[in-house]
């Protein structure tokens, strides 16, 4: 089965500042998505991640604050931008086979002090 | 805008016993697909089972089970000789036909009781 691997698994970092995580997977997926999970919340949708294109960002999310990209079928990375506390979350990405299936990755867990 | 209802947010089971896990969600479509996840401590989400709303029988992986009523809009989880490794907040999930996005309910933390 294939395999998403992301980095870093966790960070902290100060308010005001960047972070991008980086996401790969081990075969090719028709789609890739990334998700934020706040603390003890559910999972939402920040974004599709397009191949060659920008991204498609989902209500309350902009391309300012989360910046994705996709040079090519198995890699994307997400940036979350100027850090506040409110960003605090796990942030996890995933892909889409052929057959429907979206799988995920570890996460990347974020605090924001 | 579909949404997905989980109600219980917290589940108990003794080991090798039978839980079931409830979601409901609503939608006006007819074409649509509906998942269970399952996080562990570790945040791996793991996709359990899936069924498919045109079909009528209801899916099933080994132990886990769903009882899928579509006039109901139900979509439940039954997990069966229940094991220590079960023990993850569980997520219930929908799709519409056509689109690949994910909607999820705000899972379920499933315990198990040696």
């Amino acid at each position: 089965s294939a395999v998403i691997s992301q980095k870093p698994s966790r960070d902290i970092c100060q308010r005001g500042t960047s972070l991008t995580i980086q996401c790969q997977v081990d075969s090719q997926v028709t789609m890739m998505f990334w998700y934020r999970q706040q603390p003890g919340q559910s999972l939402t949708l920040i974004a599709t991640a397009n191949q060659g294109s920008e991204a498609t960002y989902e209500s309350g999310f902009v391309i300012d604050k989360f910046p994705i990209s996709r040079p090519n079928l198995t890699f994307s990375t997400l940036t979350v931008s100027n850090m506040s506390p409110e960003d605090s979350s796990i942030y996890l990405c995933s892909g889409l086979r052929g057959s429907g299936e979206q799988f995920f990755g570890p996460g990347t867990r974020l605090t924001v002090l | 805008a579909q949404t997905v209802t989980q109600s219980q947010p917290e589940m108990s089971v003794q080991e090798a016993e039978t839980v079931t896990l409830s979601c409901t969600y609503d939608t006006s479509e007819s074409d649509y697909y509906l998942f269970w996840y399952k996080q562990p401590p570790s945040r791996q989400m793991i996709l359990v089972i899936r069924q498919e709303a045109y079909k009528q029988q209801n899916a099933t992986e080994n132990r886990f089970s769903v009882n899928f009523q579509k006039a109901a809009k139900s979509f439940s989880l039954k997990i069966s000789d229940s094991q220590l490794g079960d023990a993850a907040m569980y997520f219930c999930a929908y799709q519409q036909g056509g689109s690949e996005k994910l909607v999820f309910g705000k899972g379920t933390k499933l315990t198990v009781n040696p």
